[in-house]
């Protein structure tokens, strides 16, 4: 699976966007990109993935580089629950690596009133 | 969604003993995964639960040190045995389906002393 770097720490307001950043320039055709976030004492909560396409759910939204080498999470309205590590994850959606997921050390996000 | 219970949430156990650490899943998974958690640490990837079979372990990782059993879909356990203050983490079982991006329990936290 492609390597991902993401910055280390973030802080954001409380109703303001929370933008993401990941880079993952060695990712190949047939690797998705995946969010994950971990809040302190839980286990990783998965919150979006995507291949090419721009993605949105309940959760938040997913831009992918037209070439895919980085992507955003962005988080549109952060509330003070949406503190936690967040992790950007590629992998291959089938195949031996099927399922598993190898976790960099994420950024840590801080939300603050 | 499905979910994932831990037991025991958190234990402290004594060197030279092991701890049996039990996934249980409320729907059927296809896939059921180990990882680790080491203090300050990302995750980490012990194991694959085969149900019926051998488990297929990652790299640094022995079957001799962390037996895990998987009989049936939904139930998978992992022992961590003769333990030593290194093996103080915390153990997070996940799951996975056809109809499912992979999800976690909310981990074991296991202090050795």
């Amino acid at each position: 699976d492609a390597k991902t770097t993401q910055p280390p720490s973030m802080d954001c307001a409380e109703g303001r966007a929370a933008n993401l950043p990941c880079n993952h320039s060695t990712i190949s055709g047939n690797e998705y990109v995946y969010w994950y976030r971990q809040i302190h004492s839980q286990g990783p909560q998965y919150i979006i993935h995507g291949l090419k396409n721009n993605e949105t759910n309940e959760m938040a939204s997913l831009i992918i580089t037209e070439d895919r080498k980085s992507s955003t999470l962005i988080l549109p309205h952060a509330t003070l629950r949406d503190t936690a590590v967040y992790y950007c994850i590629v992998r291959n959606a089938g195949g031996t690596s099927y399922g598993k997921l190898t976790f960099g050390q994420g950024t840590i996000l801080t939300v603050h009133p | 969604s499905a979910v994932i219970s831990q037991k025991p949430s958190r234990d402290i156990c004594q060197r030279g003993t092991s701890l049996t650490i039990q996934c249980q899943v409320d729907s059927q998974v296809t896939m059921m995964f180990w990882y680790r958690q080491q203090p300050g640490q990302s995750l980490t990837l012990i194991a694959t639960a085969n149900q019926g079979s051998e488990a297929t372990y990652e790299s640094g990782f022995v079957i001799d040190k962390f037996p895990i059993s998987r009989p049936n879909l939904t139930f998978s356990t992992l022992t961590v045995s003769n333990m030593s203050p290194e093996d103080s983490s915390i153990y997070l079982c996940s799951g996975l389906s056809m109809n499912t991006e992979a999800f976690f329990g909310q981990g074991t936290r296991l202090t050795v002393v």
